[in-house]
């Protein structure tokens, strides 16, 4: 069965850091763009980053930009999302989704790991 | 204010028809492709049309696309109240350099 899995979601600080994971399973991950995406307590859907299937390429929104890191380990079937200096509005739950088609096409998604940045 | 202009809401009776709009620009709907998701209540996303109008396997013909100019258009047909759900488009910009995401469109079945 294809599969995504999100993990790593916690209650952090502002300031604090946090790294998501995101376990690929029923599928070659390694042949894949992935994306991170994000969505605020009742609000919409919020497009954060993707990397090209060899990791050679990556984009970030600019709302995360220099804070957060997108990365892959293709011999774990992983991908990840290391968010430093987080603040109150990166409170969401973070989805983490397959690319099978041009210009963002996500076919698969994960159940989401959730992100409460909070004093 | 997303990038990407949905209506906030639409709503039709069971049976007829709907059809949701997603305005862009040239750096992103003009010049790459869109793809619609549907967000049932609690749960991730489901792409229904991928490159403008194409349907994943799985996905009704109920469900369509469109585009023209930098515009793109979701139609679906034959309402059902199981189609209850908050719709999206998406699409690249090449601009930014960065997906975008509509602001979402919630559809309501009467």
């Amino acid at each position: 069965e294809v599969q995504l899995v999100e993990s790593g979601g916690d209650l952090v600080q502002p300031g604090g850091s946090l790294r998501l994971s995101c376990a690929a399973s029923g599928f070659t991950f390694s042949r894949y763009w992935m994306t991170w995406v994000r969505q605020a307590p009742g609000k919409g859907l919020e497009w954060v980053a993707n990397m090209i299937h060899d990791g050679s390429l990556i984009n970030y929104a600019e709302s995360v930009k220099g804070r957060f890191t997108i990365s892959r380990d293709n011999a774990k079937n992983s991908l990840y999302l290391q968010m430093n200096s987080l603040r109150a509005e990166d409170t969401a739950l973070y989805y983490c989704a397959r690319v099978s088609f041009e210009d963002e096409g996500m076919d698969v998604w994960g159940k989401g790991t959730t992100v409460t940045v909070s004093s | 204010q997303s990038v990407l202009t949905q209506p906030p809401s639409v709503s039709a009776a069971p049976g007829q028809r709907v059809t949701i709009s997603c305005s862009g620009s040239t750096s992103n709907i003009g010049n790459n492709y869109v793809s619609w998701y549907q967000q049932l209540p609690g749960t991730a996303p489901r792409l229904l049309i991928h490159e403008d109008n194409k349907r994943p396997s799985g996905i009704p013909d109920r469900f369509s696309g469109s585009k023209s100019g930098t515009s793109a258009t979701l139609g679906i047909t034959g309402l059902q109240t199981g189609d209850e759900a908050d719709y999206y488009c998406v699409t690249w910009d090449s601009s930014l350099s960065a997906g975008l995401f509509g602001g979402g469109t919630k559809l309501t079945v009467l």
